[in-house]
Parts: C-alpha cells; structure tokens; sequence
C-alpha cells in the first residue's frame, strides 16, 4: 500500500514570499489533516478535511495560510507571505475517519530567511 | 487550549530493559488518545491508540495504560531495541477532529 506521499521535500524561500505544499493521501482515506512541527516540538494542526469540506481550521492562521482539497483527494498548503516563524516542518496525514490512525507523510522542510 | 504534556523530556536505557514513557493530558473530555514513534527526518509513525472506554492495551512489545483518574497516559515498551531511538509523542483528541499533540519523549537505547 502506498504511502501518503509529499512534495517538496525541501524549501527554501525568502520573507514576504509564496510557497505551496502538495499532499496526496492513501487511497480511500476522506480525512486528511495539515500539521505544522516546529523544531523541538509536537505536531499543531492546522486544519483538517473530511473529503473536501473543512471540519476544522481553528488554529489555521488565515490571514496568510491557505488549503483546499480538490475533489476529497489530494491538497495544497498554501502560505503568502511568510514570515520567518513559519520556518517548520508541514506534515501531511490521513486517515479513514477521525477516530482512526493517522498515516503520515515525510513532510516538508521549510526554511524562512 | 488543550495540554498535553511529558513528564521528561530525555529518556536513556540499557538495551533490553523495558522503558517507559509517561504523558499528561488535561481534558477530562478527551475519548481516543494515540502514542506515536518519530524518528529523524521522517514524519510520525503510530505505535498504539486507545480508547477511553479502555484502561490497557497491548501491541508488540508495547503496552499502552489509560489512568483517567489522573489524566494519565504511559507507553511501555519491552526488551528495547536500538531501533526503538526516536522521540514519542501522545496525542489526545475528544472530538475526532482536533488532535494535541504533546512536546515529545526522546528516548535514546544505550547498546
């Protein structure tokens, strides 16, 4: 069974910029979820689809973050403009409903300078 | 907001000793709770979940204890292996949807 697969692996960019993650889950799972894993610390939520509506975005910060899961299947991550906190690692997850495991992705490493 | 805390931060055993790895919540409400394995530059790996309706669950060579009384989540883990190096964090979650993570156990096996 294939993974939860992310892209990019890596990326760099400078304050003020743009930058989109891609997430494709395992097959069959309606619920996706973003993370965003600080250094040194535990995984946050940012948001969490069931399909493609938003069941919970709460700690999504809104005024430069941005998802969307076309068509319940994968999903896109979006932040503009950054800031240098958002330096962290964005961890993708599904699963088949929310009271099940959480199959992660490698994420992706994002340094803000 | 929820916590979810570890009790340490650091955790060091001698190859084959069980270890033990402790997490506090604060949610009284909170009905699944999830222990998860992270090793470096990869994304979280789950060990073993529980529910609340639970006090004790068992996997391979790992054992997962609910004390709700004490808001109170461990992680055993038998005859550790070198493998077993990586951080662990639990994870709380009273609706399904909004899942805590705590900060996080990194465990080190001495071989």
């Amino acid at each position: 069974e294939a993974g939860v697969a992310q892209s990019p692996r890596y990326k760099i960019i400078e304050k003020r910029q743009s930058v989109a993650f891609w997430c494709n889950p395992i097959s069959g799972h309606a619920t996706l979820y973003w993370y965003q894993q600080i250094l040194g610390q535990g995984p946050k939520l940012l948001i969490q689809f069931q399909n493609n509506g938003v069941v919970d975005d709460s700690q999504l910060p809104k005024d430069r973050f941005s998802a969307e899961r076309l068509k319940g299947v994968d999903s896109t991550l979006k932040i503009q403009p950054a800031k240098l906190e958002d330096s962290a690692v964005y961890l993708c997850a599904s699963s088949l409903s929310g009271y099940n495991e959480q199959f992660f992705g490698p994420g992706t490493r994002l340094t803000v300078l | 907001g929820e916590s979810v805390g570890l009790h340490l931060p650091t955790l060091s055993v001698q190859e084959g000793d069980n270890s033990i790895i402790n997490c506090a919540y604060s949610n009284s409400a909170s009905d699944y709770f999830i222990w998860y394995k992270q090793e470096s530059g990869k994304g979280p790996q789950f060990i073993i979940d529980i529910r609340s309706n639970m006090d004790k669950r068992q996997g391979q060579r790992v054992t997962v204890l609910l004390n709700k009384t004490v808001k109170h989540l461990s992680l055993q883990i038998a005859a550790t292996q070198p493998g077993d190096s990586a951080v662990y964090f639990c994870a709380e979650t009273n609706t399904g949807n909004q899942f805590y993570f705590g900060t996080g156990t990194s465990l080190t096996v001495i071989p």
